[in-house]
């Protein structure tokens, strides 16, 4: 069974441009988080999408924004990027969105911001 | 709030010695409690969680966890750890009935030595 898997593994982008990541979860799971792994701040939540619908948000800027596609892979747009934006992009899927239930990582993307 | 704790940055141990790995939490509602490990240039794997039931968790690759409710405690352990060990590992809890997104601690990284 194929795992949680993310594109592309590496972006580089200049300041004030939009970026694009990509995810497509288990198959079978309905949601999809994202997380932020920056330097030095450790593994921060960003978003959480259930059945297309955006369920919660982390304590990020509304230039942080994403969606969920009818197959329940996912999209998550930085636009305006910063240079702190620079980090390790991870996203994972769970079956239902559950509490219980155990969240599968991606490989991640890792995004520089120059 | 939630917020996870965890002390040691870094943990060199030799091959073959015991770990313990510490994880402190702190939260006004019960959570429920994950270890995850990450690889080199990988993202997170699943080493075990704490939902319900006895304090005492094993899981994947021989290491075992134990909840103290009284010391807002999760501390990871192994008896005898091996090269392939070697990776950063994070504690991570969620509110039962909140939200669906895992607090993180900053990481732990072991390193072990032959």
């Amino acid at each position: 069974e194929a795992g949680v898997t993310q594109s592309p593994t590496h972006l580089i982008k200049t300041r004030g441009q939009q970026a694009t990541l990509r995810c497509s979860p288990i198959s079978g799971h309905t949601s999809v988080y994202w997380y932020q792994q920056a330097l030095g701040l450790g593994l921060q939540f960003l978003l959480w999408y259930d059945e297309g619908e955006e369920r919660n948000r982390g304590n990020f800027p509304p230039r942080f924004s994403g969606r969920q596609f009818p197959n329940y892979s996912s999209e998550l747009n930085v636009n305006a990027l910063e240079l702190e934006d620079s980090a390790l992009y991870l996203c994972a899927s769970s079956q239902q969105g559950q509490v219980r239930e155990t969240q599968y990582f991606g490989p991640g993307t890792r995004l520089l911001v120059l | 709030a939630q917020s996870v704790t965890q002390l040691d940055s870094q943990v060199p141990v030799f091959e073959e010695a015991p770990v313990e790995l510490r994880c402190n939490y702190s939260s006004s509602v019960s959570v429920y409690l994950f270890w995850y490990v990450q690889y080199p240039n990988q993202g997170l794997q699943l080493l075990l969680k704490y939902l319900s039931g006895s304090t005492l968790v094993k899981g994947i690759n021989g290491f075992e966890a134990e909840f103290n409710k009284s010391q807002t405690s999760f501390h990871l352990r192994k008896p005898s750890v091996h090269i392939s060990d070697t990776a950063e590992y994070f504690c991570a809890v969620t509110p039962l009935g909140g939200a669906n997104n895992l607090f993180f601690g900053t990481g732990t990284r072991l390193t072990v030595i032959p």
